[in-house]
């Protein structure tokens, strides 16, 4: 029973395409975020979300919108990918905000050509 | 701006021995530490802490250790096992914000 999970696993798609990755955490945790783990290996924040409010949203390009339906769910949207988007994308959510370990999904691989 | 970093990219020690693990973090705001274990194709882990009220925190086999003035911590494992085998991430927050930094992580191979 996964407690972070995130769809799909692995998205492969041509430059200039609009696509989405799905999180979903049955923790009851508050707080869910997205980070972006890039070439050089660094997982840096985009966004933090705290009961379906922002809370961080890091320079990324506005191509990145975050949804958040209800706490359990923080969907990213991206439009018109870019090479450079290419990286592999992890969910994770934590209990509250703030000084709190993070309970990670298992990152969606994105591809684009 | 990379507030929290993990000089050694890679590691390898024998099965049995220790294994040190360090990062080095810049920000003096950071108050909680945390390390992550990856397995490739998965998520980070969580799997040990420390509070910055603290300067050490073992659990089992794992053992952190955090000396603030020279704002470095350490991972040590004894004794290392081969499933010990992954990427370890160290990661910092301040207690009053949400933004945990990540280090860009340390492979560590243990052989049987």
């Amino acid at each position: 029973d996964t407690a972070v999970s995130q769809t799909p696993k692995y998205l492969v798609t041509q430059m200039g395409n609009d696509k989405s990755i799905k999180c979903e955490q049955n923790l009851g945790h508050d707080t869910m975020y997205w980070y972006k783990q890039d070439s050089k290996k660094f997982l840096k924040i985009m966004f933090s979300y705290n009961n379906k409010e922002l809370i961080i949203n890091e320079t990324v390009p506005n191509r990145f919108s975050p949804k958040s339906p209800d706490k359990a769910h923080l969907n990213l949207h991206i439009n018109s990918l870019e090479l450079g988007d290419s990286a592999v994308y992890f969910c994770a959510s934590s209990l509250r905000t703030g000084g709190e370990k993070l309970f990670f999904g298992s990152g969606t691989q994105l591809s684009v050509l | 701006d990379q507030q929290v970093k993990q000089n050694s990219p890679s590691l390898s020690v024998q099965e049995g021995r220790i294994s040190i693990l360090n990062c080095d973090y810049t920000n003096s705001m950071f108050d909680y530490f945390l390390w992550y274990k990856k397995y490739p194709a998965e998520g980070p882990t969580f799997l040990i802490s420390i509070s910055s009220i603290k300067d050490k925190n073992e659990d089992g086999r794992f053992t952190v250790f955090l000396n603030k003035s020279a704002k470095h911590l350490s991972l040590h494992i004894v004794p290392s096992q081969p499933g010990d085998s992954a990427v370890y991430f160290c990661a910092a927050s301040a207690d009053n914000n949400n933004d945990m930094r990540f280090g860009a992580g340390t492979r560590l191979t243990v052989k049987p």
